[in-house]
């Protein structure tokens, strides 16, 4: 079947730790996605990937680094440096035709204590 | 200014009642606009486009207003299943945001028994 992957679902890590979350794809997209959510708010951008070994900051790109060595992959490192890391993670991927809707992954919800 | 805006809810309706949001978008050049679901603690799924010609898919109907930048969606008979979050989302236009989605905050329903 395809679709997205990410992995793990739940995740707990100490204060200062850098973290990384997985996302994988097998649709063939182009272009991929990290969104951040927090309780009672919308989906806010993190970073975005058009192509493979090039991506661009979002809106609160600050504590994040991310990397796009192949197509089907799009992994997040969140750092130490990110002030409030807990929240739902959210990959989404998408084409690069005209439409652009995206499809996302099942999340990751991470705790930071 | 947001990029989008939505009705901020919550909407708490009976099985069977009618029930519209609404939403807007701050810029005029957007390209396509969508409606996702969510459910409580799941990722987002693309619920249905919107097109200019305003389009339905069975109880489901979406309108999109460009002169007034205004986008709804109209549930008929609802059910108990309808329960959940619904994201208006735009697309940016073309240009240095070509791809970026952007979400509103998202209106919840509850439909009750």
């Amino acid at each position: 079947d395809g679709g997205i992957t990410q992995s793990p679902k739940y995740l707990f890590r100490k204060e200062g730790q850098n973290v990384t979350l997985s996302c994988e794809q097998n649709l063939n997209h182009d272009a991929m996605y990290w969104y951040r959510q927090d309780p009672g708010q919308g989906l806010r951008l993190i970073y975005y990937s058009q192509i493979v070994n090039d991506f661009q900051k979002g809106d609160i790109a600050e504590g994040y680094s991310v990397s796009r060595e192949k197509k089907e992959s799009f992994p997040l490192t969140v750092t130490s440096a990110q002030k409030n890391p807990t929240a739902f993670y959210l990959c989404a991927s998408s084409t690069r035709l005209e439409n652009y809707e995206q499809y996302f992954g099942p999340g990751t919800r991470l705790t930071v204590t | 200014r947001k990029e989008v805006e939505q009705d901020p809810g919550p909407f708490n309706v009976p099985e069977g009642a009618t029930v519209a949001f609404n939403c807007t978008y701050s810029n005029s050049a957007s390209q396509s606009f969508f409606w996702y679901r969510q459910d409580c603690r799941k990722e987002p799924k693309l619920l249905m486009s919107v097109y200019s010609s305003g389009n339905e898919d069975g109880r489901f109907t979406a309108q999109l207003n460009r002169a007034s930048q205004y986008i709804s969606l109209l549930i008929r008979d609802s059910k108990l299943s309808d329960s959940a979050t619904y994201l208006c989302v735009v697309i940016g236009p073309r240009g240095s945001t070509l791809g970026r989605l952007y979400f509103g905050r998202g209106t919840q329903l509850t439909v009750w028994p």
